[in-house]
């Protein structure tokens, strides 16, 4: 597609539920990451796919948080039991993969926890 | 570890003033630095960016930044702000060098432009 996008753009769901958020990256980006926004707040890093190597997991604050992809196209973010501090936006981006890649992101889904 | 501060979490200027945001990083080497835009429910949109050479570097909508290493600042401006310029900046570090651009935001500088 043209740019990277996000559904849903909105999702409220209540404490304790499961949410899968989607990202569908640009077309022949090989690199896909995952940001958190809190309100108020700049992004956090939260996981990091590039082809068929094991994605860098490093940001995601806990087990409750998952992500899949396949091969180079759509990723799934999933938040398992949600809690109210789950409540932000969640930013998905993709590039060419190389460090000096730019990073295109996605407007978002807002999530918010009941 | 790196970081990014940003000092100025909201700055209001008048439309036609010259404009400033200031960014901060930390990082132990040559670091890849960013400045983003993000309007209401939009997604963030790269503004410009540095890798090397010229530390004056030139990016879209009339923006531009300095790199200076002694500092270890990024600072961003526009000698004359408009009003569709209001909107929440941020400054980003990559680490350079890695074999992937995972990049470290700091908290955003929120512009308000009185007309």
């Amino acid at each position: 597609g043209a740019g990277v996008s996000q559904s849903p753009s909105n999702k409220v769901t209540e404490k304790g539920k499961d949410v899968e958020l989607r990202c569908d990256p640009i077309s022949g980006h090989t690199a896909l990451y995952w940001y958190r926004q809190r309100l108020g707040q700049g992004l956090e890093f939260l996981i990091y796919f590039q082809g068929n190597s094991a994605p860098d997991k490093s940001g995601l604050p806990s087990d409750r948080f998952s992500a899949e992809r396949t091969g180079e196209s759509v990723s799934t973010l999933t938040i398992q039991r949600t809690q109210q501090e789950d409540s932000a936006v969640y930013l998905c981006a993709s590039s060419k993969g190389g460090a000096r890649d730019i990073q295109y992101f996605g407007a978002g889904t807002r999530l918010s926890v009941l | 570890a790196q970081s990014v501060t940003q000092p100025d979490i909201h700055i209001t200027v008048s439309e036609g003033a010259s404009l400033e945001l200031r960014c901060n990083y930390s990082y132990g080497a040559t670091p890849y630095l960013f400045w983003y835009v993000q309007s209401p429910g939009q997604g963030l949109q790269l503004l410009l960016k540095y890798f090397s050479g010229d530390t004056l570097v030139q990016g879209i909508k009339g923006f531009e930044a300095e790199f200076k290493r002694s500092q270890s600042s990024f600072n961003l401006r526009k000698p004359s702000v408009h009003w569709s310029d209001a909107a929440e900046y941020f400054c980003a570090v990559g680490a350079g060098g890695t074999s992937y651009g995972k990049l470290t935001f700091g908290q955003g500088t929120i512009l308000t432009v009185h007309p």
